[in-house]
C-alpha cells in the first residue's frame, strides 16, 4: 500500500531563517507531487506541483521554492522566512488514472514564523 | 478556468440530525468532483468522488453526494451525524484530463451532543 510521510510535524522558526520541509511517498512510482499551504481559516493554496524528477511548476510567486531530487521525494524550501509564511503545509501525491486524479495527503507540517 | 463555491463556512448541527454541505462549481469543461474531510491537525482524506455514471455517489463514514449537472452542484449529505464527524470538509473539482484540482474554501461541520 502507498504511504506518504512529512517531516517535521511542527516547526517554529524566526523571521529570516531558512526552511526545509520534506515529503516522501512509498509504494508507488512516478507520482504527481504537490505542496499546499493552508492558512488559518482559509482553504488550500496550491504552491507547487511536479510531474517528474526535476520538473517543478510554481502556482504562486513567493519566497518559497521546491525541488524533486528523487522520484518520490519532494522538498519545500526558503532562504529567508517571512511572518506570512506561517501556516499548515500539506504534501500530496496522485497518479493519473483514467484521466482523474485522487489526491492523497500527508499528515502536514505546522510552521510558525516568529 | 474552474471555481468551487462552498456556500457555508460553518454548519452547526445536533448529533443524529441529518446534514447537507453545499458545493457549487463552474467550469467550461467537464469535471471530476471530490469531497475530502480534514480532522484537526491532520491531512485531508478522500470521502467520495464522482467520475461518471450514477449521479448518486456513496462514500466512507455513511456520507453520500449527488452530482447535479444542470445546477452544477455536488452537495454532500449524511442522514444522521455523529460527534466524530466534526471536521472541515472540502469540495474539489478537477477538469477532465488535468491533474490540478481546485478546492473550495471548506465548510466546518460542528456536531453538538
Amino acid at each position: 500500500s502507498q504511504t506518504i510521510h512529512q517531516w517535521p510535524a511542527t516547526l517554529v522558526q524566526p523571521v529570516g531563517s531558512p526552511l526545509s520541509l520534506e515529503c516522501t511517498v512509498e509504494g508507488t512510482s512516478n507520482p504527481n507531487l504537490y505542496w499546499y499551504r493552508q492558512a488559518a481559516g482559509r482553504g488550500l493554496q496550491l504552491l507547487f506541483y511536479s510531474v517528474g524528477i526535476g520538473q517543478i511548476s510554481s502556482e504562486v510567486p513567493q519566497n518559497l521554492s521546491a525541488s524533486r531530487p528523487q522520484d518520490r521525494q519532494f522538498i519545500l524550501s526558503s532562504k529567508k522566512l517571512l511572518l506570512s509564511d506561517s501556516g499548515f503545509y500539506l504534501c500530496a501525491w496522485s497518479v493519473t488514472s483514467g484521466s482523474s486524479d485522487t489526491q492523497y495527503f500527508g499528515p502536514g507540517t505546522r510552521l510558525t514564523v516568529l | 478556468a474552474q471555481s468551487v463555491t462552498q456556500l457555508d463556512s460553518q454548519v452547526p448541527v445536533f448529533e443524529e440530525a441529518p446534514v447537507e454541505l453545499r458545493c457549487n462549481y463552474s467550469s467550461s469543461v467537464s469535471v471530476y468532483l471530490f469531497w475530502y474531510v480534514q480532522y484537526p491537525n491532520q491531512g485531508l482524506q478522500l470521502l467520495l468522488k464522482y467520475l461518471s455514471g450514477s449521479t448518486l455517489v456513496k462514500g466512507i463514514n455513511g456520507f453520500e453526494a449527488e452530482f447535479n449537472k444542470s445546477q452544477t452542484s455536488f452537495h454532500l449529505r449524511k442522514p444522521s451525524v455523529h460527534i466524530s464527524d466534526t471536521a472541515e470538509y472540502f469540495c474539489a473539482v478537477t477538469p477532465g484530463g488535468s491533474y490540478i484540482p481546485t478546492f473550495g474554501r471548506g465548510t466546518s461541520l460542528i456536531v453538538h451532543p
